[in-house]
């Protein structure tokens, strides 16, 4: 019941940049509410990678960068590498829904 | 360091209920700063926020689950708990708990437990 939308799978080649979009409407993301990014690495728990629309937790390199514009959202990844081989999910809150929102997910592989 | 882990049946009939808990340590589940969520993700697919407690009791559901679904917390044992009625094979999926943060215009999961996979299946 995703109401957020990502390309499913986007591809660079090591040192190079990719961004991954995700777009929403006037009741998420076009409203006041902030998005966040996770990142989840095969067989493993998300885990937040971008919070508040471009901030990064304690310990995630700086090669990861968010932004949010209109109705829409951005995670880039600069001077990729393979251990960024991942799944990645934008988050915002709906307040059509009274809660929490995910995208549909998009899988970076590194060639 | 906060840890989160989720407790519970690998293993649910159809029709029946399915019931995990997440047990909490380094921290205390009746801080005043978070919430504490369910998050589930079937095989191979996206993430679904199933719904949501504050220490308090007050709960916020996803509204597709919320007919079946019930949390509870337990500050006195630094747990809350999911119950997930009447379940289909379609509820097959790893569910994760985890930590919430909340503001005027956010709402996101700053910690997370490791999962627990729960297969639906006579």
């Amino acid at each position: 019941q995703s109401v957020l939308t990502q390309p499913p799978s986007v591809s660079g080649a090591p040192g190079q940049r990719v961004t991954i979009s995700c777009t929403g409407s006037s009741s998420n993301i076009g409203a006041v509410y902030d998005v966040h990014w996770y990142q989840q690495l095969p067989g493993t728990a998300p885990k937040l990678l971008i919070y508040v629309n471009s901030n990064r937790p304690s310990g995630v390199p700086d090669r990861f960068s968010g932004s949010k514009s209109g109705t829409s959202a951005s995670l880039a990844i600069s001077g990729l590498q393979a251990e960024d081989e991942a799944d990645y999910f934008c988050q915002s809150y709906d307040s059509s829904l009274s809660g929490s929102v995910f995208g549909t997910g998009t899988k970076v592989t590194v060639l | 360091q906060l840890q989160l882990q989720e407790s519970g049946p690998g293993l649910v009939k159809p029709s029946e209920t399915l019931s995990l808990t997440c047990t909490v340590s380094g921290g205390s589940i009746s801080s005043t700063s978070y919430y504490w969520g369910w998050i589930r993700q079937p095989p191979g697919k996206g993430l679904e926020w199933v719904g949501s407690i504050y220490y308090s009791g007050t709960t916020y559901y996803n509204p597709s689950l919320k007919n079946r679904v019930t949390i509870s917390v337990d500050t006195s044992k630094n747990q809350f708990s999911l119950r997930l009625s009447s379940v289909t094979a379609a509820d097959t999926a790893a569910y994760y708990c985890a930590r919430q943060s909340v503001g005027g215009t956010y709402w996101y999961f700053d910690l997370w437990g490791r999962g627990s996979l729960v297969t639906v299946s006579s």
